[in-house]
């Protein structure tokens, strides 16, 4: 079975100081992994995906993301945090026989000004 | 890119009572749908796999006569919430495979209050 843990269950940054969001995954499959952000009271937005193409991840907003199946890594980048950036993020495993979806469980990003 | 809706956004509704929360797919469709529950505060459960024309599969844990699910359509899954109780207040997600296989669209998601 396919699982995700998110290390990191609340960073706080300074506004325009770097975002390092960890994700540690484990797959019997050759896995699809996502990052996903939930602002308050919000649905889900796709921040990117990795699908075995290019282990480096570009995204929206700045972000990125990269695989790294020998430490069985996705983290999450971002050179210069914004205000806006304050939100849920949550890193997602796809795989195994029924080819769902597995939810970490959530780093909440703080930003101070 | 494809839009998955949810209809309602918000609900309240009294204990006992049963609750239909409904979960399309706009512009594509869509043979496996997916149910998830998030308590505040914290991350998405898969509550069930959604297969049309089929009957649901149903994580570990949650109960199949509760949380009944339907997908009569290839664009409409429906969940009822049956006998609802204040614990099963919630933000409850759908999300919907693009016939691909590839890719999966998550809803907007309807928040249930239960008084």
């Amino acid at each position: 079975a396919q699982s995700v843990t998110q290390l990191d269950s609340h960073v706080s940054v300074s506004e325009g100081t770097p975002v390092l969001l960890r994700c540690n995954y484990s797959s019997s499959y050759s896995p699809s992994l996502f990052w996903y952000v939930q602002h308050p009271n919000k649905g889900l937005q796709l921040l990117l995906k990795y699908t075995s193409a290019a282990t480096l991840v570009k995204g929206i907003n700045g972000f990125e993301a990269e695989f790294k199946k020998s430490e069985t890594s996705f983290h999450l980048t971002k050179p210069s945090a914004h205000m806006s950036d304050a939100a849920e993020y949550f890193c997602v495993v796809r795989g195994g026989n029924n080819n769902d979806m597995r939810f970490g469980a959530g780093t909440r990003l703080t930003v101070k000004p | 890119g494809a839009v998955v809706s949810q209809h309602p956004s918000r609900v309240i509704c009294k204990s006992g009572t049963s609750v239909k929360i409904e979960c399309r797919s706009l512009d594509f469709q869509a043979t496996t749908m997916f149910w998830y529950r998030q308590f505040p505060k914290q991350s998405l459960m898969l509550m069930a796999t959604s297969n049309e024309g089929s009957k649901a599969t149903y994580e570990q844990g949650v109960e199949k006569d509760k949380f009944l699910i339907n997908h009569a359509s290839l664009t409409l899954s429906t969940l009822t919430v049956t006998s609802a109780h204040p614990e099963d207040s919630s933000f409850y997600i759908c999300s919907a495979r693009d016939p691909g296989g590839l890719e999966q669209y998550f809803g907007p998601g309807t928040r249930l209050t239960v008084t």
